[in-house]
Formats: structure tokens, sequence, C-alpha cells
């Protein structure tokens, strides 16, 4: 069974230090990989995603990941943090089954950024 | 990117009375709709995964008879609680995956629905 667990509920930063949101993983085969966010009483927004290819994927509003095969490790990153990007985190794995695979979630990570 | 509308974003209803959420792929077809519940500040719960033409797949736990589901058509997929009861109340939640997109077929998220029942 595919799992993904997000081992930190919250993460403090100040405002222009880098952050790390953690991600990891268990599936049977290649995993597809997604990190969403979610601001409050909001639906998900898409960040990036793992399919193949280079292991440094880049997302939207500066994030980018790092998909780590040997420690089934999808980290969220950023290289300066801005007080915008404090929300929920998710991140999220399906198998490559097939078109109907599931997409399961983590229990998220918030992020709270200082001024 | 590809949109996906949650309608209605807010909805009140009396106990035993029935409430249909629906979502729709703008501009994208989507054979494979999504239903999560999400309790506050916790994750998404998927509550069943919607085909087109075809019955819903629920999850374990969820009641079919009570969450019904459906996706009549490649861009609507509607979710009816019915004989709603406060219990029920939670962040409903749909995504639609672009089945003509990209290989990683991407899922994309509606805004969500608040449903209180009281």
């Amino acid at each position: 069974a595919q799992s993904v667990a997000q081992p930190e509920d919250q993460v403090n930063v100040a405002e222009g230090n880098p952050l790390t949101v953690k991600c990891t993983y268990s599936v049977s085969g290649n995993p597809y990989l997604f990190w969403y966010v979610q601001y409050p009483n909001r639906g998900l927004q898409f960040l990036l995603k793992y399919i193949t290819g280079d292991n440094l994927v880049k997302g939207s509003y500066g994030f980018e990941a790092e998909f780590n095969k040997s420690q089934t490790s999808f980290h969220l990153k950023k290289p300066s943090a801005l007080v915008s990007d404090s929300a929920l985190y998710f991140c999220a794995v399906r198998g490559p089954y097939s078109s109907a695979s599931k997409i399961i979630f983590g229990s998220g990570t918030r992020l709270s950024i200082r001024p | 990117g590809a949109v996906v509308s949650q309608h209605p974003s807010r909805v009140i209803c009396k106990s035993g009375t029935s409430v249909k959420i629906e979502c729709r792929s703008l501009d994208f077809q989507a054979t494979t709709m999504f239903w999560y519940r999400q309790f506050p500040k916790q994750s998404l719960m998927l509550m069943a995964t919607s085909n087109e033409g075809s019955k819903a797949t629920y999850e374990q736990g969820v009641e079919k008879d009570k969450f019904l589901i459906n996706h009549a058509s490649l861009t609507l997929s509607t979710l009816t609680v019915t004989s709603a009861h406060p219990e029920d109340s939670s962040f409903y939640i749909c995504s639609a995956r672009n089945a003509g997109g990209d290989s990683g077929n991407t899922i994309y998220f509606g805004e969500g629905s608040w449903l209180t029942v009281v």
C-alpha cells in the first residue's frame, strides 16, 4: 500500500531564510509525487510534481523539491521565505499503476513565516 | 493552469434534508474525479473516486447511500449528502484528473464547499 508522511506538524521560519518542509513516501514501483498548498478556507493549489527525469523539480512561487530515491523523500524547499508563504502544505503520492490510481495525502505541515 | 469549479462554496441546511455539491472541470475533460472531506486542521480524507459513466468507488467506511456521487459527464461530478446530520458538517473538496494533459495526470482541486448542518 502506498503512504506518505510529513513528520512536522509545523515549521517556523524567519522571512528571508531558506525553508524546508519534509516528506517521505512509500510506494511500490516508481512514484508520482506532488506538493500542494492550501490557504485558509480554500481548496488546494498545485505547486509542483515529480514524475521522472531530473531529481530537482521547480514549481510555482519559487518553490522546488528534490526527489531522493534512496531516502524515499521529496522535501519541499525555497531559498528565501516570504510571509505570504504561510499556509498549509500537503505532500501527496500516487502509484503509477493505472490512470485510476488514487492520490494519497500526507497529514499536512503548517508553514509559518515571521516577518 | 486547469480550473476546477466547485459550487456552492458555502451551504447551510437543516438536519434530515439533502444537499448537492457540484464539481466542474472548466477547461479540460476529467474522466476521473475525487471527493475528499477535510476536518479542521486535518488532512484530506478520500471519500470516493468518481468515474464518468460508471459507479463511484467508495473508500472503506464511507456510506455510499449517504454520500451519493454522480459523474454524468466528462466535466461534472456531483456529491449529494442525503439525510444530513450535524456530524456531516465539514469542508468537502473535489478534484479532477486532467486525463488529456501530461503523463503525470496532475490533479486539480476545487475551492471546496463548507457544509453546515443545523
